[in-house]
């Protein structure tokens, strides 16, 4: 069974600054990884998927990779403002299962300081 | 551009109440899902429906039901209301060729069982 982790819960980093956020998963044969936002009280907002055949993906300030030999996969914040202060969540589609459902971890609780 | 969308947004119910939640997406996803998500815990798959007249338990089905009439729409029904399904619940779809795609999600219902 695939168990998505993300280290660490929360993180409070200075405006500016660049960030990694982690996540690891158990089970190496998935179809993709999907990365979202979420806004206090607000629903999850995608930010990057990135297939099992590709290595990385970019929008803008954000770059997510994958490594699916050593379970892992983060996501890269750069120059960080505080209207990035949300949870971030990375969940895995693994073959087999419920049909391409989303496995989640528990999310990284970032706080940027102006 | 609306998405996928849910109705209510907050909903206080009585134990032993029941009452359905609405999602509904304009994208002709087939793909459907229904997650809860408790505090300080990764979202966990309810029911989902990979098409109409065709839905599946998830990893927590116990009191719920669902229904899939239509492409649109995949209503999640409570029953007998208990204050362990106080939660926030989303609804999410993803086009065909569920596990390499990119999945979308509501704005959440927040439910709370007195």
């Amino acid at each position: 069974k695939q168990e998505v982790t993300q280290i660490p819960a929360a993180l409070s980093v200075p405006e500016g600054e660049n960030l990694v956020l982690n996540c690891s998963f158990t089970d190496s044969a998935i179809y993709n990884l999907q990365w979202f936002r979420q806004d206090p009280g607000k629903g999850l907002t995608s930010l990057l998927l990135i297939q099992s055949s590709q290595r990385e993906q970019t929008s803008g300030r954000l770059n997510a990779s994958l490594d699916k030999s050593s379970g892992r996969s983060t996501l890269y914040i750069a120059a960080s403002q505080p209207g990035d202060s949300a949870t971030y969540l990375c969940a895995s589609s693994n073959y087999g299962g419920s049909q391409g459902n989303l496995i989640f971890g528990k999310g990284t609780k970032l706080s940027v300081k102006p | 551009n609306a998405g996928v969308t849910q109705t209510p947004k907050f909903r206080i119910l009585k134990i032993g109440q029941s009452m359905t939640l609405q999602c509904t997406q304009d994208m002709n996803h087939n793909y459907m899902y229904w997650y809860r998500q408790d505090p300080g815990m990764g979202l966990k798959l309810i029911y989902y429906s990979v098409g109409a007249g065709i839905t599946d338990k998830g990893e927590v089905p116990n009191g719920y039901n669902v229904s899939r009439s239509t492409t649109e729409d995949f209503p999640l029904r409570l029953e007998l209301a208990a204050p362990s399904q106080t939660s926030v619940y989303f609804c999410a779809s993803r086009r065909q060729g569920a596990g390499d795609t990119e999945a979308f999600f509501g704005q959440g219902t927040r439910l709370t069982v007195v």
